[in-house]
């Protein structure tokens, strides 16, 4: 089962800490997105990349950073400075010819 | 702005029912709409989009720009349809994906 990982799945970190979110897609997909899925609140774009060493910011983006240093990877860091960090993160990357956005399993975040 | 609004948290209905869950949006441009799904322990994955007009799974959805609306319909609902359902708008030049809030469809028996 190819396409777009993500790990961990569960991950917990105490408060003040960053913690890096692992993305990683074989579909040869240029654009790569990150969300937060919160209960009633549907997705909310984080930040997105649509080429290798290209990303822009998305709706929520405070708090949070990613770097694209290769087409396959997409890291998501969450820094102490995301006041609610607590969610369910997914990643997904688009296919540019029928724009349908693929997505990973998920990554929840538990800040203790 | 772009917006879409998905105004049911939660829609109950009866095996064999008509099923719709509403969508409606907001978009300056010519909107390009989908449906996506969530089914219980799997991963979001896309269900259709406006432009194929294709009927998936015995959903079909209908952009009605005059309504600025893009509802998801089925006339018999299955077990196997108890879901999250989100609607979605392009946005950004292709780019993006503006989603609702999601309906969570429960089919009773």
């Amino acid at each position: 089962d190819g396409g777009i990982t993500q790990s961990p799945k569960y991950l917990f970190r105490k408060e003040g800490q960053n913690v890096t979110l692992s993305c990683e897609q074989n579909l040869n997909h240029d654009a790569m997105y990150w969300y937060r899925q919160d209960p009633g609140q549907g997705l909310r774009l984080i930040y997105y990349s649509q080429i290798v060493n290209d990303f822009q910011k998305g709706d929520i983006a405070e708090g949070y950073s990613v770097s694209r240093e290769k087409k396959e990877s997409f890291p998501l860091t969450v820094t102490s400075a995301q006041k609610n960090p607590t969610a369910f993160y997914l990643c997904a990357s688009r296919d540019r010819a029928t724009d349908e956005q693929f997505f990973g399993p998920g990554t929840r975040l538990t800040v203790l | 702005a772009q917006r879409v609004t998905q105004p049911e948290k939660l829609l109950s209905v009866f095996k064999g029912a008509p099923v719709e869950l509403k969508c409606n949006y907001s978009y300056s441009g010519s909107p390009e709409l989908f449906w996506y799904v969530q089914y219980s322990r799997q991963r979001l994955q896309l269900l259709l989009r406006h432009i194929s007009r294709e009927s998936i799974k015995g959903f079909t959805a209908d952009l009605n720009k005059g309504e600025t609306s893009f509802h998801l319909k089925k006339p018999f609902a299955q077990e196997e349809d108890s879901a999250m359902y989100y609607c979605a708008l392009i946005t950004g030049g292709g780019n993006k994906l503006t989603f609702g809030t999601g309906t969570q469809l429960k089919v009773e028996l």
